[in-house]
């Protein structure tokens, strides 16, 4: 199973974007790019995902590079509430599972 | 929509005692997954159910830990005996049958083992 590699912490402040990257220099064309977050005593919360192009949705953005071997998860807007760990994780295509990393724990400074 | 559910919250046992998980996915998801979490770590997946069968089950200790989807809808994840090694807290979650890559699961809050 391919790795990915994130750092261990970051800190932001709140209502600033933040930007959480993760490289994954192993990946393969089937693979997909996908991101978690888990807040403090919860289970993990999908985020987003990507294959080849960058995806937006309600909660974030996911700027994927042109060789795919790293990617950007965006939050254009941090909040208290975004406080979490977050999780980029390849999901192999064919019938693959989601194996998490150590992830990387965001703080949020008001 | 209702999310999946867990139950108990919480367990304190002793070493070498049986315990029970229970979990109820959301309707109509087909696949299920019992996932171990140690303090500090990242979630790992013990076992994986599509319908009532099992997918995958590499990582799952088979001398101590069990786990059934009967009929396809809810599970049930036991320990015995259970070892100190155990604490961890358990998160069930489920995803629909859906494009291939597309595997958005849903989690439970999750039930934390304490094992004394």
């Amino acid at each position: 199973d391919a790795k990915t590699t994130q750092p261990n912490s970051m800190e932001s402040n709140e209502e600033e974007p933040v930007h959480l990257p993760c490289n994954h220099s192993t990946i393969s064309g089937t693979d997909y790019i996908h991101w978690y977050r888990q807040l403090p005593s919860q289970g993990p919360e999908y985020v987003i995902h990507g294959l080849t192009s960058n995806v937006n949705n309600r909660m974030a953005s996911l700027a994927i590079a042109e060789d795919r071997k790293s990617s950007t998860l965006i939050l254009h807007r941090a909040t208290l509430r975004d406080a979490a760990v977050y999780y980029c994780i390849l999901f192999y295509n064919q019938g693959g599972k989601l194996i998490f990393g150590q992830g990387t724990e965001l703080s949020v400074k008001p | 929509e209702a999310g999946v559910a867990q139950s108990p919250r919480y367990k304190i046992i002793e070493k070498r005692q049986s315990v029970a998980f229970w979990c109820n996915p959301i309707s109509g998801h087909a696949t299920l997954y019992w996932y171990q979490q140690i303090l500090g770590q990242g979630p790992k997946l013990l076992i994986q159910f599509q319908n009532n069968g099992v997918v995958d089950d590499s990582q799952l200790p088979k001398d101590r830990f069990s786990a059934e989807r009967l009929k396809g809808v809810d599970s049930t994840l036991k320990i015995q005996p259970a070892k100190l090694e155990d604490s961890a807290v358990y998160l069930c979650a489920s995803s629909p049958l859906r494009l291939a890559g597309a595997n958005e699961q849903f989690f439970g809050p999750g039930t934390r083992l304490t094992v004394l």
